[in-house]
């Protein structure tokens, strides 16, 4: 069975500090490993995602993230918070590569001036 | 190109009545998705079509039916609807071809049932 839990349902970073966003996951096989961002009345968009080529992944909007499987951890990470990446950011793991996409309950990231 | 295009925005049904949500693909993927996200959750399965039949499913009631169409096109069907049923309804494509293992989403249907 293949599982996300995201360690923290509400995280608040002042803008200009850095953001750290956990995850953990839970796979029998090699998973495909994905961050998206949903802005408020917004679809879901791709942040960047992990498909067993380097472990460090860089997406978009200065963000990246890292795969380590000793830690069933893939935790995203940004230098400097912007008050524009104030969002509910989802973790989400797909160990059967049939899409069949399995989603964290969510982090809600506040950003203060 | 049109991204994955989801009718109608918003829909509001009593309970017990029927309700049909339509997605159309992205240009070239032939899989679609479907997804449920309650307030405050993420997003759940709820099933997968390719080739015009259900591929994969999730844990969802015989209510929620769907279907594909030969242009790839796609509609979610739920009956006899709950309250519970209330959501954000997602849609999403890829292409079976593609190992990029990356699905487009659309921008979802607000169902709301009183």
């Amino acid at each position: 069975a293949q599982s996300v839990t995201q360690l923290d349902s509400h995280v608040s970073v002042s803008e200009g500090t850095p953001v750290l966003l956990r995850c953990n996951y839970s796979s029998s096989y090699s998973p495909s490993l994905f961050w998206y961002v949903q802005h408020p009345n917004k679809g879901l968009q791709l942040l960047l995602k992990y498909t067993s080529a380097a472990t460090l992944v860089k997406g978009i909007n200065g963000f990246e993230a890292e795969f380590k499987k000793s830690e069933t951890s893939f935790h995203l990470t940004k230098p400097s918070a912007h008050m524009s990446d104030a969002a509910e950011y989802f973790c989400v793991v797909d160990s059967s590569g049939t899409y069949k996409y399995i989603f964290g309950t969510g982090t809600r990231l506040k950003v203060l001036a | 190109d049109a991204g994955v295009t989801q009718s109608p925005t918003h829909l509001i049904k009593t309970r017990g009545q029927q309700v049909t949500l339509r997605c159309s693909p992205k240009s070239g993927h032939d899989t679609v998705s479907w997804y449920q996200q309650a307030l405050g959750q993420g997003p759940q399965f709820i099933f997968q079509y390719y080739e015009e039949e259900e591929r994969q499913r999730g844990n969802f009631p015989d209510r929620f039916s769907g279907h594909q169409f030969p242009n790839y096109s796609s509609e979610l069907n739920v009956n006899a609807l709950l309250l519970g049923d209330s959501a954000l309804y997602l849609c999403a494509s890829s292409s079976i071809w593609d190992r990029t293992y990356e699905q487009y989403f659309g921008p979802g249907t607000r169902l709301t049932v009183t």
